[in-house]
């Protein structure tokens, strides 16, 4: 079955710590791979994506994500996070016209 | 600027009752999506359209109707046959629906039951 995994529903970092948020995916074919950022009670913005190419991507906010073929993988980093990156992060995979989006990693920023 | 718009942000639904959720788009997108999102789930797609006067099921249809009349609006319509639908609801839009295109999201509306 297809599916897109988060495997951390919570993560909890230092501010200026730096961060990794995890993304599996499982189809058949490379997808193409997004991230997503959700402030509480706003809709989602678009952080970043990978369609092909250059398997390091940079986005906004300071954000870069790095696709692995062989671990089918998608994860989102930032060097250094400040407390406004307290948020919802979703991971999501379009493929054969459908989009599919992972259930989200929380992030707390402890000052 | 170019966005989505979703109103109201906040909306109580009686027992029996009809509601409807705007959303409103001026980004010339042709594709438009209605997800549902609870706690812990992600999101789910509820409706789709592709073009105006066409629209899908997503995965949970059941109790809710839309509708695509002109490119830039799709209303959602969560019925009463809609038992659970206490839920925030989020609306998006993209260029085409094709996987490469990505979403962009309205802020979202709160349902709640009174």
């Amino acid at each position: 079955a297809q599916s897109v995994t988060q495997p951390d529903i919570h993560i909890t970092v230092s501010e200026g710590a730096s961060l990794e948020l995890r993304c599996n995916y499982s189809y058949g074919a490379t997808p193409y791979l997004f991230w997503y950022v959700q402030s509480p009670g706003q809709g989602l913005q678009l952080l970043l994506k990978y369609f092909s190419g250059d398997t390091l991507v940079q986005g906004i906010k300071g954000f870069e994500a790095e696709f692995k073929r062989s671990q089918s993988s998608f994860n989102l980093r930032k060097p250094s996070v400040h407390w406004s990156d307290a948020a919802e992060y979703f991971c999501a995979v379009g493929t054969g016209n459908q989009f599919y989006f992972g259930t989200g990693t929380s992030l707390t920023v402890i000052p | 600027d170019g966005g989505i718009t979703q109103s109201p942000k906040y909306l109580f639904r009686k027992e029996g009752q009809n509601v409807t959720l705007s959303c409103e788009q001026n980004l010339n997108h042709d594709a438009m999506y209605w997800y549902r999102q609870d706690p812990g789930q992600g999101l789910r797609l509820i409706y789709y359209s592709q073009i105006v006067n066409d629209f899908q099921k997503g995965d949970i249809a059941e109790g809710y109707s839309v509708s695509r009349e002109k490119k830039e609006s799709f209303p959602l319509t969560v019925t009463s046959a809609q038992k659970n639908p206490t839920a925030f609801y989020l609306c998006a839009s993209s260029i085409g629906r094709a996987s490469n295109q990505p979403q962009h999201f309205g802020d979202g509306t709160r349902l709640s039951i009174l």
